[in-house]
């Protein structure tokens, strides 16, 4: 148990689709992200949000939409997406700013057809 | 700016040997550092860190690191592999508040 957990952990959605990815932390922390890891590609970061607010998005087509709407909980909204965004997608939680490293979750491996 | 090399994308050892892979980063100003580890259909999980204070780190499963500020270094070591290490390793960076940059992973695989 990371004390994060995400769901679903498999997702296959066609490309006019919409589907929610959902991200719960049972740790306390106030700082929430989302990742996507493909394949032969480093980790790209996608959002931040720190006590519920958005404070990063970097550059990420707006087929994806995040929502925090707690510190808890963390979405990431999916519709109209393209085959290349098939990825494993990650949450991971942190207190304060990071320094003492962030808890992932186990991922949703998302394939898009 | 931040940034992270990992050297060597995949490093194979037999059970027992040493396990070192290679971390060197870039920062303006006094980094945080991180290697996670990370096993297939998982997500990452902290192996240890190093924030202030005693630059050789230790963390879980016997492995350990060096920050090494003049070689701008934080290798990973573990004395006598096991088959269990097996996994894509992870160093990442944190210069900038909140944001953590990776590097590309290194891929072990530990032979019997």
């Amino acid at each position: 148990e990371t004390g994060v957990t995400q769901t679903p952990r498999h997702l296959v959605m066609g490309m006019t689709n919409k589907k929610s990815l959902k991200c719960e932390q049972h740790l306390g922390h106030n700082a929430m992200y989302w990742y996507k890891q493909s394949a032969k590609k480093p980790l790209e970061l996608m959002f931040v949000y720190s006590l519920e607010e958005r404070v990063e998005n970097n550059s990420v087509p707006s087929r994806f939409s995040p929502e925090c709407p707690n510190s808890s909980h963390l979405f990431l909204h999916l519709h109209t997406l393209q085959p290349e965004d098939s990825a494993l997608y990650l949450c991971a939680s942190s207190q304060g700013q990071g320094e003492l490293g962030y808890t992932f979750g186990s991922g949703t491996r998302l394939t898009v057809v | 700016a931040q940034s992270v090399t990992q050297l060597g994308s995949h490093v194979s050892v037999s059970e027992g040997a040493l396990v070192l892979l290679r971390c060197n980063y870039s920062s303006s100003v006094p980094p945080y550092l991180f290697w996670y580890v990370q096993y297939p259909n998982q997500g990452l999980q902290l192996l240890l860190k190093y924030t202030t204070g005693a630059t050789l780190v230790k963390g879980i499963n016997g492995f350990e690191a060096e920050f090494k500020k003049s070689e701008t270094s934080f290798h990973l070591t573990k004395p006598s592999a096991h088959m269990s290490d097996a996994a894509e390793y992870f160093c990442a960076v944190m210069a900038n508040a909140g944001k953590s940059t990776f590097g590309d992973g290194t891929t072990l695989t530990v032979k019997p």
